[in-house]
This record gives structure tokens, C-alpha cells and sequence, in this order.
């Protein structure tokens, strides 16, 4: 059974850029979940994906947008970055919301 | 909206002594509950899962406890050892909304 995998590992970004993050579901999970993670802080909702569609959003403006596809990997874009998007950002598998989550190692990301 | 709290934020003790680390949430009609533990700078790795319906969860030295009337988890560690210092991070999760967490409880386990 694979767990969940993100990448990259680690990234700089310049304010203004754009990014992509990348995660792999564990196997036999529907549903992923995208946290941000400021330092010293418990993980943050971003939003939810199940069956490629978003189905929960949390406090995030608009240009925090994602994409599920149809093996149910997911991508977390970024754009017109600020330094305050500076963070982990962690994703989370699950069945169909349920049960437990299985978290991937996260990207950690630096804007400058 | 459901809030979590972890208490403490930080703690110390030293190798072997037993140790709890509590959780409270403001609205009990959770689903489930979940303990984490993070390394720094690292991803989450689920310890325990506790089911609405279900009072504690065991694996190995840890022990999670459940008591949903007063919003209340407890992580038990027995004989804590060195390799235990981490981040704890508890989430509570109502119906198919997103999990809710504390802010964790950061552990240091001295030798």
C-alpha cells in the first residue's frame, strides 16, 4: 500500500510567481485534502477534492485554486504570490472524507 | 464552528516518565478523532484514530481516550524515550467537514 506523495520537497518562489504543488492519493483513497501549515500553527484547511470536484473550502481567496484528476492525484496552484504563503503545505488522503486521513510529507514553500 | 485546544503547548520531561497530553473541542457531535505526530519541518503520521462510538484506541505505548460529553481527548505515552520529542497535533472531524486542529503540543523527552 503506498501512502501519500508530494512534490517538491522544498521551493522558492519570488512574490508575484506563480506555483504548483503536487500530490499522489494513497491507494484506495477518493478524497484529497490540501492544509497550509504557518510555522508554530496547526495545519489550516485549504479546500477538498472528491470525484474532481472541489466539495469544501476553507478561508482562502480565489487564487488558491486546485485540480483532482481521475486516478485522484491532486495539484495545489498558487498564484500572484504574497510572502505570507510562506508555509508547509500539506496533503491529505482519504475515503470518500471519512475515516482517517493519511498525510503526505509536504512541500514547504518560501516566497522572497 | 468547532475549535480545538491543545494544553500544553510545550513540554519537557525526562526519559521514562509517563506523560498525557490533552485535546478539548467545542462541538461534540464529532465524527472522529485523530492524534498526529510531527517531526520538524515534516509531514503528519497518524497515531490513533477514535471513532465517535469508541472510548480509547491503543497501540504500543500510546493510549487515546475519547469522552465526547465533556469535548475531551487524552494521548497517554508510556515510558517515554528520547525518540518520542516531537510535535502532537490532535484533529476533531464532524460529518464531511474538513478536520479541525489544535495547535499541537510540542515534546521534548530529555535523556
Amino acid at each position: 500500500e503506498t501512502g501519500v506523495t508530494q512534490s517538491p520537497t522544498h521551493l522558492i518562489k519570488t512574490r508575484g510567481q506563480q506555483v504548483t504543488l503536487r500530490c499522489s492519493s494513497q491507494s484506495g483513497h477518493n478524497t484529497v485534502s490540501w492544509y497550509q501549515q504557518a510555522l508554530g500553527q496547526g495545519p489550516q484547511f485549504i479546500f477538498q477534492y472528491y470525484r474532481e470536484e472541489e466539495n469544501g473550502r476553507g478561508n482562502f481567496p480565489p487564487r488558491f485554486s486546485g485540480l483532482q484528476f481521475p486516478n485522484y492525484s491532486s495539484e495545489l496552484n498558487v498564484n500572484a504570490l504574497e510572502l505570507d504563503d510562506s508555509a508547509l503545505y500539506l496533503c491529505a488522503s482519504s475515503l470518500e472524507g471519512f475515516g482517517g486521513y493519511t498525510f503526505g510529507s509536504g512541500t514547504r514553500l518560501t516566497v522572497v | 464552528k468547532q475549535e480545538v485546544t491543545q494544553i500544553p503547548a510545550a513540554l519537557s520531561v525526562p526519559e521514562g516518565e509517563n506523560l498525557v497530553l490533552n485535546c478539548s473541542f467545542t462541538d461534540s457531535a464529532i465524527y472522529n478523532l485523530q492524534w498526529f505526530r510531527q517531526d520538524p519541518g515534516k509531514g503528519l503520521t497518524s497515531l490513533l484514530l477514535i471513532q465517535s462510538s469508541q472510548r480509547e484506541q491503543t497501540s504500543g505505548r500510546l493510549n487515546a481516550s475519547l469522552d465526547k460529553s465533556s469535548g475531551r481527548s487524552t494521548l497517554y505515552i508510556a515510558a517515554s524515550q528520547p525518540g518520542d520529542s516531537a510535535t502532537y497535533l490532535c484533529a476533531a472531524k464532524k460529518g464531511n467537514t474538513p478536520l479541525v486542529f489544535g495547535k499541537g503540543t510540542r515534546l521534548s523527552v530529555i535523556a
